[in-house]
């Protein structure tokens, strides 16, 4: 199993451009969520989905946008980019289940410009 | 709402000594707790968790945490620390009704040989 992947690895961003960060896991995970972690605020949930066709917001949405087509991929749209997304970002997926650990991509590291 | 504190920044600790981590949360309803490490510029990696039972539950590396349903506390202890274990400790909580992971600040760990 390949896990949780991630692309691109390292991404830098002029204000107002929009990208896509791709996420993809092959473990089957019904629940799938972004987070970004900045220095001293530990990771923060922007989105989070529990299933294909099912999306809810987390603690930080706003500027992000998700979709959930199939249960494999969970992509984050950035739609205008701005300086305050400089971030690393983390994709994670588990079961359904509560008591599943998250298992985690490796990161994306953006920059914005 | 969930959330999850980490009063500190960074612990020291002599290689050799116990360590201990400390984490409070606070959740409606029954809590699952987590710990996730991560090593400089690498993703999270899963430590250990508490769903229900023996409130003592023991992890990878060594690690162990203490449920404590009064004081709301999941502290993260070791008995004896190596240089290795320095790292960046991320206390996570579920709860409340929702899927959604919640984490706290994180503390670094810094393990003096």
């Amino acid at each position: 199993n390949a896990g949780v992947t991630q692309t691109p690895k390292f991404q830098v961003l002029k204000t107002g451009q929009s990208m896509t960060l791709q996420c993809a896991q092959d473990m089957n995970h019904e629940y799938m969520s972004w987070y970004r972690q900045d220095p001293g605020m530990g990771l923060r949930l922007i989105h989070y989905s529990v299933g294909a066709g099912i999306t809810d917001q987390g603690e930080v949405p706003n500027g992000y946008n998700v979709s959930r087509s199939t249960t494999e991929d969970f992509p984050l749209r950035l739609l205008s980019a701005a300086p305050s997304q400089t971030s690393v970002y983390f994709c994670a997926s588990s079961y359904l289940d509560r008591g599943s650990e998250q298992y985690f991509g490796p990161g994306t590291r953006l920059t914005v410009t | 709402a969930q959330s999850v504190a980490q009063p500190e920044d960074q612990v020291n600790v002599a290689e050799g000594n116990p360590l201990t981590v400390k984490c409070t949360y606070s959740v409606s309803g029954n809590p699952y707790l987590f710990w996730y490490v991560q090593y400089p510029n690498r993703g999270l990696q899963f430590l250990l968790k508490y769903i229900t039972g023996d409130n003592l539950v023991k992890g990878s590396y060594g690690f162990e945490a203490e449920f404590n349903k009064s004081q709301t506390s999941f502290h993260l202890k070791k008995p004896s620390a190596l240089v290795s274990d320095s790292a960046l400790y991320f206390c996570a909580v579920r709860g409340g009704g929702t899927n959604k992971l919640i984490f706290g600040t994180g503390t670094l760990l810094a393990v003096q040989p």
